[in-house]
């Protein structure tokens, strides 16, 4: 069965330092890996998704099949990017799976 | 155009009880997937419906249940309501229903006291 792990539940980091938000998965074909974004007090959100290879708000994620990885970073961490962020996979005709989250407070 | 709209908001119902909440998905898109928001479970996946049928359902008791209107507006229901189904309930549409075009609504809170 598909599997999405968010190792950290918490994440703080200082406004300016780079930021990396872990993400492993585990599925035996080809996946598509989704990140998305769920600011305070607003609707779940896409980020980002491993097929367009863009960059969005400074973010970008990587998909990595020998790791089994689609790390989402950031360079410059800013205020604004504080926020709860999940990692999704998608394969076949199965429903999206998400992981457990990883709440990023960008301290000041 | 409209994004997903939910309701109600805000729920506060009691053990035992049953109930209802809506979804009405952006005009034109057919599929609509139910998903149960938890802090300690983040989100786990409930059923999807396209054009009123459904096509997955998710590992929860049968007391969860929903279904999907010829206008694509969905519901689900919850009977015999436990305070473990405290949560947000997030429903998302899509155009086909292949899970790369979720556009998610506000969610329902339903506190079960």
């Amino acid at each position: 069965a598909q599997r999405v792990t968010q190792p950290e539940k918490l994440l703080s980091v200082f406004k300016g330092a780079p930021v990396e938000l872990k993400c492993n998965y585990s599925y035996s074909g080809s996946p598509e890996l989704f990140w998305y974004v769920q600011y305070s007090r607003q609707r779940l959100q896409l980020l980002l998704r491993h097929i367009s290879r863009e960059s969005i708000k400074g973010f970008t994620a990587d998909l990595n099949k020998g790791e089994t990885s689609f790390h989402l970073k950031k360079p410059f961490a800013q205020e604004e990017d504080s926020a709860m962020y999940y990692c999704a996979l998608l394969s076949g005709n199965t429903p999206l799976v998400f992981g457990k989250g990883t709440r990023l407070s960008v301290i000041a | 155009k409209a994004g997903v709209t939910q309701t109600p908001r805000y729920l506060i119902k009691t053990r035992g009880q049953q109930v209802t909440l809506s979804c009405s998905p952006i005009s034109g898109h057919r599929s609509v997937s139910w998903y149960q928001q938890t802090p300690g479970q983040g989100l786990q996946f409930l059923f999807e419906y396209f054009s009123e049928t459904q096509r997955n359902k998710g590992n929860f008791p049968g007391r969860f249940s929903g279904r999907q209107f010829s206008n694509s507006r969905s519901e689900m229901n919850v009977s015999t309501l436990e305070l473990g189904d405290s949560a947000l309930y997030l429903c998302a549409s899509s155009p086909r229903g292949d899970g790369r075009g979720y556009t998610f609504g506000s969610g329902t809170r339903l506190t079960v006291v």
